[in-house]
């Protein structure tokens, strides 16, 4: 089946300093997820992209998708203690039976140091 | 609006009982899935549904059983409760059928195997 690889499992960053997380798939993707997990909650869509090379901001977070589709990249610019938490990136693979099913990233847990 | 809704939220269970993590959202939503969450390990799906009557297994649905009678409610069984299964489960469900779009998950309910 299909792996997501994402890097680096942990980052800890003085508040104000930037933050990206890596994903890499094994085989191509038709579209890629991103989500937010706060400490001891639960995971939260942030966005979904799908085209060859696209890049799309909310606020201070940019997602990019690589050209070839097999990776994609999460950056925060400025770091706040609100960014706290675990991103996962996800992406679908196909069953035997024709149905899609979302397979995580390992996930990036992001401390803040104030 | 109650999204999706697992019950319990805490469970201690001894190895070899059974129980039934209960998942049911109220966003007619036609895909439903069950992911396990281990420290270090990501979200490793274990069963989805792509609609009443219709289960596939994940990655992981060693130990596990699924049933979708109704479009709101798609339970998780363990038959024989062991001490790997110890985790965080979560529920997660989407709008889209033959592809995941956006994952509204559940709150998590945490499973203890002694």
């Amino acid at each position: 089946g299909q792996q997501v690889m994402q890097i680096p499992q942990y980052q800890h960053v003085q508040e104000g300093e930037d933050f990206t997380t890596y994903c890499n798939s094994s085989t191509t993707l038709s579209n890629i997820q991103w989500y937010k997990q706060r400490p001891g909650g639960h995971p939260v869509f942030l966005i979904q992209l799908v085209k060859s090379g696209e890049v799309k901001k909310q606020k201070r977070l940019t997602f990019q998708f690589g050209e070839a589709k097999k990776n994609s990249s999460l950056h925060i610019t400025a770091t706040q203690t609100t960014d706290v938490g675990t991103y996962f990136c996800a992406g679908p693979w196909w069953s035997n039976f024709g149905n899609e099913k979302l397979t995580f990233g390992t996930g990036t847990r992001l401390t803040i140091i104030p | 609006n109650a999204g999706v809704t697992q019950t319990p939220k805490f469970q201690v269970l001894k190895t070899g009982q059974s129980m039934t993590l209960q998942c049911a959202q109220d966003m007619n939503h036609e895909y439903m899935s069950w992911y396990r969450q281990d420290p270090g390990m990501g979200l490793r799906l274990i069963h989805y549904s792509v609609g009443a009557g219709i289960t596939d297994q994940g990655e992981v649905p060693n130990g596990y059983n699924v049933s979708r009678s109704t479009t709101e409610d798609f339970p998780l069984r363990l038959l024989s409760a062991a001490p790997s299964q110890t985790s965080v489960y979560f529920c997660a469900s989407s709008s889209y059928r033959r592809s995941t779009g956006e994952l509204f998950f559940g709150e998590g309910s945490r499973l203890t195997v002694l």
